[in-house]
């Protein structure tokens, strides 16, 4: 079945410094990816919608200037992490979109866990 | 909005125990209906799924059934593994170009040998 890749799998960074997490599609591709946030124990908040060629779409109460997306290539999203502090610490998951041959169906990266000191 | 309403944990059972984790959902359209699967420190995996009302979706023993009249789709499983051990997390996805989904709080369930 088709897959998506995060990397790193996990981060360590202190805090004030920029975390850039990587999206890919490995065997389709997606013009649309979600990326999600979870906190320990805690469902999955969709923080945007990300379009390949143009800006992505964000939801209420997500800073767009702290949580920079870039869709440059039908198979690659980056969410990066600026200035980032210890309440920015989670568990980011991406999905890519594949809506090839009339079907619309969402694959999940494995996460990326973040831990900002 | 949408919102989706999911039976709260921890649920604790016997190794083949029935399961039952209720979902309920609120929704404008139609959207699709999902079961996902999440076992420690792992991403999400796709358990099943149902597309329209009255659609059934099964994997590996484990069953919902897309309700419209009751806005419903609760999952079951007639005998659990201890390897069923995970959280579970029901989902709806809008079906409209936005293709947004929206994720219940999550049940995590444990079984015991």
């Amino acid at each position: 079945g088709a897959v998506v890749s995060q990397h790193p799998s996990w981060v360590i960074c202190k805090s004030g410094t920029s975390v850039k997490i990587e999206c890919r599609s490995l065997d389709f591709q997606a013009t649309t990816m979600f990326w999600y946030r979870q906190f320990p124990k805690q469902s999955l908040m969709l923080m945007a919608t990300s379009n390949e060629g143009s800006k992505a779409t964000y939801e209420q109460g997500v800073e767009k200037d702290k949580f920079l997306i870039n869709h440059a290539s039908l198979t690659l999203s980056t969410l990066t992490v600026t200035s980032a502090h210890p309440e920015d610490s989670s568990f980011y998951i991406c999905s890519a979109r594949d809506r090839a041959g009339g079907g619309d169906t969402q694959y999940f990266g494995p996460g990326t866990r973040l831990t900002v000191l | 909005g949408n919102s989706v309403t999911q039976m709260e944990g921890p649920v604790t059972l016997s190794e083949e125990a029935f399961l039952t984790i209720n979902c309920t959902y609120t929704a404008t359209g139609y959207p699709s209906l999902f079961w996902y699967v999440q076992y420690p420190g792992e991403g999400l995996q796709l358990l099943l799924k149902a597309t329209k009302a009255d659609d059934k979706g099964s994997n590996k023993g484990f069953e919902a059934t897309y309700r419209k009249e009751t806005t419903s789709f609760h999952l079951e499983k007639g005998s659990v593994q201890v390897s069923d051990s995970a959280v579970y997390f029901c989902a709806l996805r809008d079906n409209t170009n936005a293709g947004k989904s929206t994720f219940g709080d999550g049940t995590t369930l444990t079984v015991k040998p």
